[in-house]
């Protein structure tokens, strides 16, 4: 049973524009969200990340973006660049150590 | 200077054949996780240790044991691998009073 789902496998933007990737999740006791970047043959590394009690977060060029009453996240990347190119997992935070992830979205941009 | 590190990088081996695969993070965290990529891309969790105390067990078949002789290492011994046990398996560290897990390179396994 997939709480966390990524409905989107992959995505592709021209460089300069905004990269929206979605995540959405069924389990109204996740309390912590955060976004992974993966490149091939690599492992995942932390991007960003949100609590539940907000609804915005940005860092740099990334803003993380939750709505709670629709169990929805996203991430924006504003302006996209060709190394942004990677697989995105979102995944949430149950209990302090239980991690739910998503199946990735892979976004290419094109440059 | 590698943060999360495991050997091998591959693991090629035939069914029924018994393999470790090794995690050591030198970070200082006191959580490890192991976690299985299928061929779906579902990153999905196996293990957790805290301390050396296994704190979560997801359900993976008994021929998984996961071994922690310190808290910095987290071993994987998988015992009659079968096909269906092809996958990448990811360790993750984390310290306990933060959020942000890293993960190590993956170790790609093929059962034949």
């Amino acid at each position: 049973d997939q709480q966390v789902k990524q409905n989107s496998p992959s995505l592709s933007v021209q460089e300069g524009r905004i990269s929206i990737l979605n995540c959405d999740y069924t389990n109204s006791m996740f309390d912590y969200f955060l976004w992974y970047k993966k490149y091939p043959a690599e492992g995942p590394t932390f991007l960003i990340s949100i609590s539940s009690i907000k609804d915005k977060n940005e860092d740099g060029r990334f803003t993380v973006f939750l709505n709670k009453s629709a169990k929805h996240l996203s991430l924006h990347i504003v302006p996209s660049q060709p190394g942004d190119s990677a697989v995105y997992f979102c995944a949430a935070l149950y209990t302090g150590n239980q991690f739910y992830f998503g199946t990735g979205t892979s976004l290419t941009v094109i440059p | 200077d590698t943060a999360v590190s495991q050997t091998p990088k591959y693991l090629v081996t035939q069914m029924g054949n018994d393999k470790s695969i090794k995690c050591e993070q030198n970070l200082g965290h006191d959580t490890m996780y192991w976690y299985k990529q299928d061929s779906k891309k579902f990153l999905k969790i196996m293990f957790s240790y805290n301390n050396k105390e296994l704190i979560i067990n997801e359900t993976v078949p008994n021929r998984f044991s996961p071994k922690s002789p310190d808290k910095a290492h987290l071993n994987l011994h998988i015992n009659s691998l079968e096909l269906g046990d092809s996958a990448v398996y990811f360790c993750a560290s984390k310290s306990l009073g933060l959020r942000e897990q890293f993960f190590g390179p993956g170790t790609r396994l093929t059962v034949l």
